[in-house]
């Protein structure tokens, strides 16, 4: 079975512009988590969804972040506009049962 | 407060002798789970072992054990005859709450150096 698949790997674009992150989590799995990690901040989590329904996004830093999950095999996680301070890796996880499962993450710099 | 503490910022290990990285853990629920993950340089999270609060055993995957030490609210991973492949940074995580959908909340980590 292939394992959470995120896409793209490293994305690097300048201050203002539009950013999207793709999650395509393990099929059959429940749960799908956005998580960010910075030096400074270490690994956090943005929001979950359960079920395609966004369940805690509390740890979304502003409004400029957005999160959707439009079917079970797929989420995106928009940035806009992005600055600098968002530059960090971006994680998708996935779970079924108690193990959250992590993609490769998403190197973003914002320049 | 933290909810998770990791105090050991690095570590060196020799290669086959066995290593011990500490975690703590601070919750007032009584169902919860214990994680460790590692982080190799190449970025990617790579999920280690698992500790349930009601397991009665201690987890062991491996080389990999974890240490539940439920009074002193501490999920020691040890890993035994280590490789120079360990060498990464390893993170311990706590999922609060009965919910196995239940966000994790991660440690600072511990990076390990196995020298050869």
């Amino acid at each position: 079975d292939a394992g959470v698949i995120q896409s793209p790997r490293h994305e690097v674009t300048e201050m203002g512009q539009e950013v999207t992150l793709r999650c395509k989590p393990i099929s059959g799995h429940d749960y799908l988590f956005w998580y960010r990690q910075t030096m400074m901040r270490g690994l956090e989590l943005l929001i979950y969804f359960n079920n395609n329904v966004p369940i805690d996004d509390s740890g979304m830093p502003e409004d400029r972040f957005s999160a959707k999950m439009p079917n079970a095999s797929f989420s995106t996680l928009k940035i806009q506009p992005s600055e600098p301070r968002d530059s960090a890796v971006y994680f998708c996880a996935s779970s079924f049962w108690k193990t959250q499962y992590f993609g490769p993450g998403t190197r973003l710099l914002v320049l | 407060a933290q909810k998770i503490t990791q105090t050991q910022p690095g570590m060196f290990v020799q290669e086959k002798e066995a290593v011990t990285l500490d975690c703590t853990y601070d919750t007032s629920d009584q169902s919860y789970g214990l994680f460790w993950y590692k982080q190799p340089s190449s970025g990617e999270m790579i999920f280690l072992i698992y500790q349930g609060s009601y397991d009665e055993q201690n987890a062991t995957e491996g080389r990999y054990s974890l240490n539940f030490q439920k009074a002193r609210k501490s999920a020691n991973l040890v890993i035994s005859a280590s490789q120079l492949g360990d060498s990464a940074m390893y993170f311990c995580a706590m999922r609060e709450g009965r919910e196995y959908g239940n966000k994790l909340v991660f440690g600072a980590g511990t990076i390990l150096r196995v020298k050869s």
